[in-house]
């Protein structure tokens, strides 16, 4: 069974701090994409990456897929109380379209 | 363009009665997801459609739950009978390969409470 673990679990920051989530697996994926979900509202997909090494930059978020693509991070530059929201990582499998989601990192950013 | 759209946002039950769940997903997307979403946790698959057919349902409970898309459009899941356990939220997700990419596109979820 393939296992999506992100870290930390939950994080509280103040507005400006940068930070890093983590998403980590044993397994390879051939993609993994990852989301932030508001509540009450579905996830809402930020960035696919496909590439071992690839990095993306969007605005102040910064997703990296690790060489041997088996796991991920997501940086986040002078997070904002915007940024507040449970984000969420998920790999497919070589050949498949089903992706397994991670545990999940509630993140708060305090103004 | 419209979303997914899901209904009931919200459904309060008590353990042993039926429910349902209506899903339209996003039109001329042929693949349709159901899955279950604990609080603070990701959202896991229950079951996958390319059009009509169910291509992946070997996380469905088969012994209380159930779903259809029988016109490869709009899915309903169904649980009968619901259990404690069941309280979650529901959420239902399409996509298309033609986007060349295989971004999901979520609805609102259904929060399911059983009491």
């Amino acid at each position: 069974t393939q296992l999506l673990e992100q870290s930390p679990q939950f994080l509280s920051i103040q507005e400006g701090e940068n930070l890093t989530v983590y998403c980590n697996s044993s397994s390879v994926f051939s993609s993994l994409q990852w989301y932030r979900q508001e509540p009450g509202e579905g996830p809402v997909l930020l960035v696919t990456v496909v590439t071992g090494g690839e990095v993306k930059k969007l605005k102040r978020l910064t997703f990296q897929f690790g060489d041997a693509r088996k796991d991920s991070s997501l940086h986040i530059t002078a997070a904002q109380p915007g940024d507040t929201g449970l984000y969420l990582c998920a790999g497919a499998s070589s050949g498949t379209y089903k992706y397994i989601f991670g545990t999940g990192t509630r993140l708060k950013v305090l103004a | 363009e419209a979303g997914v759209v899901q209904s009931p946002r919200y459904k309060i039950i008590e353990k042993k009665q039926p429910v349902a769940f209506w899903c339209n997903p996003i039109s001329g997307h042929n693949t349709l997801y159901w899955y279950l979403q604990n609080l603070g946790q990701g959202p896991e698959l229950l079951i996958r459609y390319e059009n009509e057919e169910a291509v992946d349902d070997s996380q469905l409970p088969k012994d209380r739950f159930s779903a259809e898309r029988l016109k490869g459009v709009d899915s309903t899941l169904k649980i009968q009978p619901a259990e404690l356990g069941d309280s979650a939220v529901y959420l239902c997700a399409s996509s298309s390969r033609t986007s060349g990419g295989n971004e999901q596109f979520f609805g609102p979820g259904t929060r399911l409470t059983v009491l």
